[in-house]
C-alpha cells in the first residue's frame, strides 16, 4: 500500500469546528509535508515538518509528528466553509532521495 | 514569474499522438517534479530534476514517456504514442533544493480519446 495514507478518507463538519486528519507512513522519513487541493488541480503547500521536529503551527493550522508511530496529524481549528478541499500528506523518505509520496487524500467537507 | 506555471492548462488528443507539456518553475528553484494525478487519487512521482540531470526517473510508467530540462529551468514531458490510460492531470512543481518545499503548477489535464 502507500506511503503516506491518510485517515479518514472522507470528513464532513460543522463550520467553527475542529477538522483532524492523520497520515501514517512505513519507512523512515526525512520531512513530511501536508498540501491542500481544491478542485483537483493545483496543490497549496501547507505546512513542511522535519523528521526531528514533533509540532508545527501556522495560523489555524497544527501538525504534529510522532516518528515512533510513524504518523502525522494535521488539525484545522476554528473551520471555515473555504477549508473545504482534499488534504494530502506527502513523505520525502530518507531512501528515496527528494521525491515526495503522497497518499490518497482527506476530503475535508466544510458546511456553513 | 511568481509561481509554477504549466501550459497549456488542458490537452485532448487522439489516441497514438504525441504531446508535450511544459513547466516553468519558480525562479532559482533547482529541484523541478513532475506527478500525475488520476480522479479520486493522491498524485504520483514521475521524476525529480535537480539542475538539467533527471535525478530520479524511476516513476516514469515506461518508454513512452521522457522528460528534459535543458537549461536547468524550463522541463518538457514528452509522452509518445498515448493511450487512453495516460489520461491524467500532469502536475509540476519546483523547489529551492530537493528538501524544501515544494510548489505546484496547476497541473495540465490530458485527456487521450
Amino acid at each position: 500500500s502507500q506511503q503516506g495514507e491518510e485517515d479518514p478518507q472522507a470528513l464532513s463538519i460543522q463550520e467553527g469546528e475542529n477538522a483532524t486528519m492523520n497520515c501514517s507512513y512505513k519507512t523512515s522519513i526525512n520531512n513530511l509535508q501536508w498540501y491542500r487541493q481544491n478542485s483537483g488541480r493545483g496543490l497549496v503547500h501547507l505546512i513542511l515538518i522535519r523528521s526531528n521536529e514533533r509540532e508545527k503551527h501556522s495560523g489555524r493550522l497544527r501538525v504534529t509528528l510522532d516518528t515512533s508511530k510513524k504518523s502525522s496529524s494535521l488539525l484545522i481549528t476554528a473551520s471555515r466553509a473555504a477549508d473545504t478541499a482534499s488534504y494530502f500528506c506527502a513523505t520525502g523518505q530518507e531512501t528515496s532521495g527528494s521525491r515526495l509520496t503522497f497518499g490518497e487524500g482527506t476530503q475535508l467537507t466544510v458546511n456553513p | 514569474g511568481a509561481g509554477v506555471s504549466q501550459t497549456p492548462s488542458n490537452k485532448v488528443t487522439e489516441k497514438g499522438k504525441y504531446v508535450e507539456l511544459r513547466c516553468d518553475p519558480i525562479s532559482g528553484h533547482t529541484a523541478l517534479y513532475w506527478y500525475r494525478q488520476s480522479l479520486g487519487q493522491g498524485p504520483e512521482f514521475l521524476i525529480y530534476f535537480q539542475g538539467t540531470g533527471a535525478a530520479d526517473d524511476s516513476g516514469l510508467p515506461n518508454d513512452r514517456f521522457f522528460a528534459v530540462r535543458p537549461e536547468g529551468s524550463v522541463s518538457t514531458l514528452k509522452i509518445q504514442r498515448t493511450e487512453r490510460g495516460d489520461s491524467a492531470v500532469y502536475l509540476c512543481a519546483s523547489s529551492i533544493t530537493g528538501d524544501t518545499e515544494a510548489f505546484f503548477g496547476q497541473g495540465t489535464r490530458l485527456t487521450v480519446v
